[in-house]
Parts: C-alpha cells; structure tokens; sequence
C-alpha cells in the first residue's frame, strides 16, 4: 500500500546547526510530495511541495529535493533557529483517486539557543 | 475570506454526548477534507467532499461520526454518543480544485480540539 516513514524525532539542535528530516515514501503512480510544519496549538502550514521527480522544493531556507531513484523527499535547512521548533510532516498525494492525504508520524525538532 | 474556519476550537464532552463540528471552507474552494489527529501525531483521514456530495468516506466510522456540506452552510462533522477514544484535534482542509491539490495542497484549519471525559 501507499505510506510515508519518517524518522523518529525528537530532534534537539543547537542554534544555526544543519537539519536534517528524513522521509521516505510507497506509491503507486506519481505523488506530489509535501511538508508541512505545525507549531504548537496551531494547524498544519504548508512549508513546501514538489511535484515531479527532481523537482525541488524550498521555503524560509528549507529545502527538500523528489528523489523518485530512492523514493524520498529529505527536509533540509542550514542554519535553523529558535523559532523553526515545532512537528514537521512529510506527506504525500497520489494523482489518482480521491487526493486525501497519506501523512508520515511527524518528527519533532526542539531547537535550543 | 483566505481561511479555513473551524469551530469551535475546543469543545468538551462527557462521554455519550454529541458532538458537532463545523468548517467553514475558503469561497470558492469545492474540496473539503476532514481529519482526525490523535495522540504521537498520527492523522487519519475521515471522509472528503466535492461541493454537497461525500466524494471519499472510506475513513469514516460508521457507527456514530457522520458530516455534511450543505450548500450556503459551513460543512460539520457530528459524532454521536462520544467515547473516550474520539478525544482528538479535528482538522478541515479545503482546496479549489483537484489540480490544485496536486500542485499545492490543500489549506488547514486550526483545528477542534475534541476532549471526552
């Protein structure tokens, strides 16, 4: 079946330190592949997407590029800050059917000044 | 308006107690999702819409959860009879066209936090 496995947080950075998110995916067909960030108490927040392999999504320094070779759709920044704390979701819609969600485990990122 | 409007944000039941739901979509967008978020974060989908039909209800518990969109009205979600396992963060999504879900997602809501006691 269709799934998205995302690694295990929490994830406790230091201030300006590199992130990295893993995700990788299981589908049939060509998803379009999503991230989505939500901050404590709020909803979800699209933080960026890409639509076909290769494409690369980028957002507020994040990136992530569609690797369709290794199925994955890796979460990355730079330099991340306080304010970058919150669960971050990998996601995925399938092109066909009934374009609901299938949604990895969130990981959790703390970061610390 | 540019949001999706849930309400209310938090609502509290005894346990077999009704529960309602409302979403108020983006104008003009003719996708509603509906999901459940439950503790460690997992989302479930429940049931989508396109306009007033139910276009994909295979997450929906039959028994006691239904949803409508009526047309002029926001869309809800009612749970009759609430149990301790459907305290959750209920969250609506909408989206304008099927196209454009593929190539930008769908816009949240905030969310209904449902508690059961």
């Amino acid at each position: 079946g269709n799934s998205v496995t995302q690694m295990e947080g929490p994830v406790t950075l230091s201030e300006e330190a590199f992130l990295t998110i893993n995700c990788t995916y299981t589908a049939t067909g060509y998803p379009s592949l999503f991230w989505y960030v939500q901050y404590p108490g709020e909803g979800l927040q699209l933080l960026l997407k890409a639509t076909k392999a290769d494409d690369k999504g980028s957002n507020k320094g994040f990136e992530a590029t569609y690797r369709k070779e290794t199925t994955s759709f890796h979460l990355e920044k730079g330099s991340v800050q306080v304010s970058d704390s919150a669960v971050y979701f990998c996601a995925l819609v399938l092109n066909s059917g009934t374009y609901k969600y299938i949604f990895g485990t969130g990981t959790r990122l703390k970061v610390l000044a | 308006g540019e949001e999706v409007a849930q309400t209310p944000k938090h609502l509290v039941r005894g346990e077999g107690q009704k529960a309602k739901l409302y979403c108020a979509p983006i104008k003009g967008h003719s996708y509603v999702f509906w999901y459940q978020q439950v503790l460690k974060n997992e989302f479930k989908f429940l049931i989508s819409f396109q306009n007033e039909n139910v276009f994909d209800e295979t997450g929906m518990p039959k028994e006691r959860f239904s949803a409508k969109c009526l047309p002029n009205s926001p869309c809800s979600l009612e749970i009759q009879a609430t149990k301790l396992e459907d305290s959750a963060v209920y969250f609506c999504a909408s989206s304008q066209s099927d196209r454009l879900i593929l190539n930008y997602g769908y816009t949240f809501g905030s969310g209904t936090r449902l508690t059961v006691v």
